[in-house]
């Protein structure tokens, strides 16, 4: 089965600099890529995804990047700020397996005034 | 719409008893799911349905029980509660295969 793994376990930043978080998977017929904000006591928040026939995505402050031959793929955040401190985590599934996803551990993100 | 909703937010069960975690949805998805979370291990998927009268295992089904009789409601039993299954648990739900899922707000179980 598809396997996650995602680097730092943690992250801390000072605002107005860089983040990112990096996550590899093993099953190469994944094709859907979503990442996942999680605050305090809420349930996880999809805030970006990329499929497999798109090398890269941006909305605004975040992108992401796939590299499907190296099987990984990136979340960046530009210009943080304090409210992006939360726990982040990256995801992969395969388009015939009816959505079900594979989490990596997570990245708790704090942002440093 | 209420989105995703989940109750109870907390529960407290002794080893042995039983209980269900509710879980109900208001946006017509077909799909629904259910995940634990445990500290450094991310969300594992316990049971999904991928329509009414239609239910699979996923990766960590053992000790838990699923029906689905209608589109909006998935709620998840726990039959005879261990101590292993104190997590915090999440209810989601999609429109289709790889389509965005939402979660409800969790509800943090203490087996004791």
């Amino acid at each position: 089965g598809e396997n996650v793994e995602q680097h730092p376990s943690t992250l801390s930043v000072q605002e107005g600099d860089s983040a990112v978080i990096k996550c590899t998977y093993s099953d190469s017929a994944s094709n859907y890529f979503p990442w996942y904000k999680q605050e305090l006591g809420k349930g996880p928040q999809l805030i970006i995804d990329i499929r497999s026939n798109v090398g890269e995505k941006k909305d605004q402050r975040i992108a992401v990047t796939l590299n499907k031959t190296a099987k990984h793929f990136s979340l960046h955040i530009t210009e943080t700020q304090p409210e992006d401190s939360a726990v982040y985590f990256c995801a992969a599934s395969r388009g015939d397996s009816w959505g079900k996803l594979q989490f990596g551990a997570g990245t708790q993100v704090v942002v440093t005034p | 719409n209420a989105g995703v909703t989940q109750t109870p937010k907390f529960q407290v069960l002794k080893t042995g008893q039983s209980m269900t975690l509710q879980c109900a949805q208001d946006m017509n998805h077909e799909y629904m799911s259910w995940y634990r979370q445990d500290p450094g291990m991310g969300l594992r998927l316990i049971h999904y349905s991928v329509g009414a009268g239609i239910t699979d295992q996923g990766e960590v089904p053992n000790g838990y029980n699923v029906s689905r009789s209608t589109t909006e409601d998935f709620p998840l039993r726990l039959l005879s509660a261990a101590p292993s299954q104190t997590s915090v648990y999440f209810c989601a739900s999609s429109y289709a295969t790889g389509a965005q899922q939402y979660f409800g707000p969790g509800t943090r179980l203490t087996v004791t």
